[in-house]
């Protein structure tokens, strides 16, 4: 298994970007990495996924180092809906995802 | 359309008691998970339903947890004999068909629901 590796929690003003790193240094080359959130009595949402390239979607973007070893997911203009925990997930053996501990995202107005 | 659902949403029993917890997933996807999360701590791995495969029970904590899928779509997990370390949120999750090239799809969550053992 993939282990990733998150900052425990962090602030982010109203309005500006939010930059969530992580590392996975283990991750092999066909390993996709994913991202989701989960806001306080929900369930997980995904939110994005990615390989080699860039990505970006309606909700966020990921940027991934050329070495893949690490990865930074970006809000780029948070809201304070955008409160949550949010995982950084490299695959499993089998499909269940592998939740460690996330990053607790507080954006403050 | 309508996404994962669970039931109860919330469940309180007393030890000793058994309970069933109950996940609708998504329509038409084959792919459907069940795992636990304890307050304040990321989610743990129950089990995993395929099609008509034999479940990946690998994340069962103890043979007092067993869980079916009727039909290839409703699934009741099935706690017996509750203990107090079994309060928490249990979460399903289903996914559809897996897309060629990629390790795993997309999961979907369902609320939860939160199991309270007194």
């Amino acid at each position: 298994d993939a282990k990733t590796t998150q900052p425990p929690s962090m602030d982010c003003a109203e309005g500006r970007a939010a930059n969530l790193p992580c590392n996975h240094s283990t991750i092999s080359g066909n390993e996709y990495v994913y991202w989701y959130r989960q806001i306080h009595s929900q369930g997980p949402q995904y939110i994005i996924h990615g390989l080699k390239n860039n990505e970006t979607n309606e909700m966020a973007s990921l940027i991934i180092t050329e070495d893949r070893k690490s990865s930074t997911l970006i809000l780029p203009h948070a809201t304070l809906r955008d409160t949550a925990v949010y995982y950084c997930i490299g695959p499993s053996a089998g499909n269940m995802l592998t939740f460690g501990g996330g990053t607790r995202l507080m954006v403050k107005p | 359309g309508a996404g994962v659902s669970q039931s109860p949403s919330n469940k309180v029993t007393e030890k000793g008691k058994d309970v069933e917890l109950r996940c609708d997933p998504i329509s038409g996807h084959t792919a459907l998970y069940w795992y636990r999360q304890s307050l304040g701590q990321g989610l743990e791995f129950l089990i995993y339903f395929q099609g008509n495969s034999a479940p990946d029970k690998s994340g069962l904590p103890s043979d007092r947890f067993s869980a079916e899928r009727t039909g290839g779509s409703v699934s009741t997990l099935t706690i017996q004999r509750t203990q107090q370390e079994d309060s928490a949120v249990y979460l399903c999750a289903s996914s559809p068909r897996q897309k060629a090239g990629h390790s795993y799809n997309e999961q979907f969550f369902g609320p939860g629901t939160r199991l309270t053992v007194l």
